[in-house]
């Protein structure tokens, strides 16, 4: 079974500077997706950036970037200049690509220092 | 477009009591997913439906049922409310696999339901 693991429970980072949220996943697929969903206050789940496994190059959206390592299932999310609208709880989460059922991590929630 | 609508927004029941919780989407997205999201375990998947008329369990069915009568309209039904049912509730749709950039799951806003 697939499972998405993210080691940080919670963390800060200082407004302007650089954050690095971790996620690693397990499963024996080839081909699936990955993604980081964004949760702030208002609670809703906003996509952040995905990724396709077959693809090597790291996605980038904005001020997030990816750093993917397929052969070590790790996924991790980097967050550039922070902003105090990027603090939220920060999910990683997986989709198997054949079948739509996506599988969230436990979540980072992140703190925006001013 | 509203995207994914959620209705109420919070609810308090008593142990026993019964609800339904209504998701609507106007987006035309043949998948649609009811979620609980409890501290520090994410989100997890209830029931989810790959189109009308279809459903299927997903991690934690029990002690919900679920219908998709209409495309646009997924119901979580609590029959018998139970205190481990408090929980904050999202749903959730997307496109089916042959419409191609359906890995994106576009979420509601959130049910927060509280079970005493």
């Amino acid at each position: 079974a697939q499972t998405v693991t993210q080691s940080q429970p919670e963390m800060s980072v200082q407004e302007a500077e650089t954050v690095t949220l971790s996620c690693t996943y397990d499963t024996s697929e080839s081909d699936y997706y990955l993604f980081w969903y964004k949760q702030p206050p208002s609670r809703q789940m906003i996509l952040v950036i995905r990724q396709e496994a077959y693809k090597q190059q790291n996605a980038t959206e904005n001020r997030f970037s990816v750093n993917f390592q397929k052969a070590a299932k790790s996924f991790s999310l980097k967050i550039s200049d922070s902003q105090l609208g990027d603090a939220a709880m920060y999910f990683c989460a997986y989709r198997k690509t054949s079948y739509d059922k996506v599988i969230f991590g436990p979540g980072t929630s992140l703190s925006v220092i001013p | 477009n509203a995207g994914v609508t959620q209705t109420p927004k919070f609810r308090v029941l008593k142990t026993g009591q019964s609800m339904t919780l209504l998701c609507a989407q106007d987006m035309n997205h043949e998948y649609m997913y009811w979620y609980r999201q409890d501290p520090g375990m994410g989100l997890r998947l209830i029931h989810y439906s790959v189109g009308e008329g279809t459903t299927a369990k997903g991690e934690v069915p029990d002690g919900y049922n679920v219908s998709r009568l209409k495309k646009q309209n997924f119901l979580l039904g609590l029959e018998s409310a139970a205190p481990s049912q408090t929980s904050v509730y999202f749903c959730a749709s997307s496109y089916s696999i042959q419409r191609g950039g359906q890995e994106t799951q576009y979420f509601g806003p959130g049910t927060r339901l509280l079970v005493l």
